[in-house]
């Protein structure tokens, strides 16, 4: 069965550090991953999305994470935090041929000043 | 930019209640999801629409749940009589392509249901 883990529910970085969320999948063959972001008391929005065109995604504010199929991971990094990166991020997969997401159990990223 | 648009934005509600959370997709998406996520844990599939049948559904889906889409815009997700632990963010999201392309969901802001 198609699943992420993504280690670290809680994950805590000081403004202008290196971001790493990490997200692994398990999966038999390649999936499509996707990284959303719920800022509070609003909806998931779609930071970035992997479709084996590139195994380095860029994605929206910065964000950018990379597929490495050896490792089965897809974590998402970003150079330099900034205060409104706070927010709960979600890792997914969706398998080739299924319609729905799979989410992770999502990882709270909080930003010290 | 194209939206999902949810109402009501918050539900309260006493338990054996129907409750019908409502979700309008972006126009030209042809597959319609739920997704709920109880306070504190993952964001958790519950059911997806295609071609006004279900295509897909979840364990948690049961038969107190339904959908429907009664007109051409609106997507509805119905609970028959609500329990404790129906108490959730529902996400409504939808999509312009199945299971061809990379299927970006876009989700809306959520209904918060809250059962008394």
């Amino acid at each position: 069965a198609q699943s992420v883990t993504q280690l670290g529910s809680h994950v805590s970085v000081s403004e202008g550090a290196l971001v790493l969320l990490r997200c692994n999948y398990s999966s038999s063959v390649p999936p499509y991953l996707f990284w959303y972001v719920q800022y509070p008391n609003q909806g998931l929005q779609l930071l970035l999305k992997y479709t084996s065109a590139a195994t380095l995604v860029k994605g929206i504010n910065g964000f950018e994470a990379e597929f490495k199929k050896s490792e089965t991971s897809f974590h998402l990094t970003k150079p330099s935090a900034h205060m409104s990166d706070a927010a709960e991020y979600f890792c997914a997969v969706r398998l080739t041929g299924a319609n729905n997401l799979f989410f992770g159990t999502g990882t709270r990223l909080t930003v010290i000043p | 930019e194209p939206e999902v648009t949810q109402t009501p934005s918050h539900q309260v509600t006493q338990m054996g209640q129907e409750v019908i959370l409502r979700c309008v997709p972006i126009s030209n998406h042809l597959y319609f999801y739920w997704y709920r996520q109880i306070l504190g844990q993952k964001v958790e599939f519950l059911v997806s629409f295609y071609n006004n049948e279900i295509s897909e559904k979840s364990e948690i889906f049961d038969d107190q749940f339904s959908v429907e889409r009664p007109d051409g815009s609106n997507f509805t997700l119905k609970i028959r009589s609500t329990k404790l632990e129906d108490s959730a963010m529902y996400f409504c999201a939808s999509s312009e392509q199945g299971i061809s392309g990379a299927n970006v969901l876009t989700f809306g802001a959520g209904s918060r249901l809250t059962v008394l």
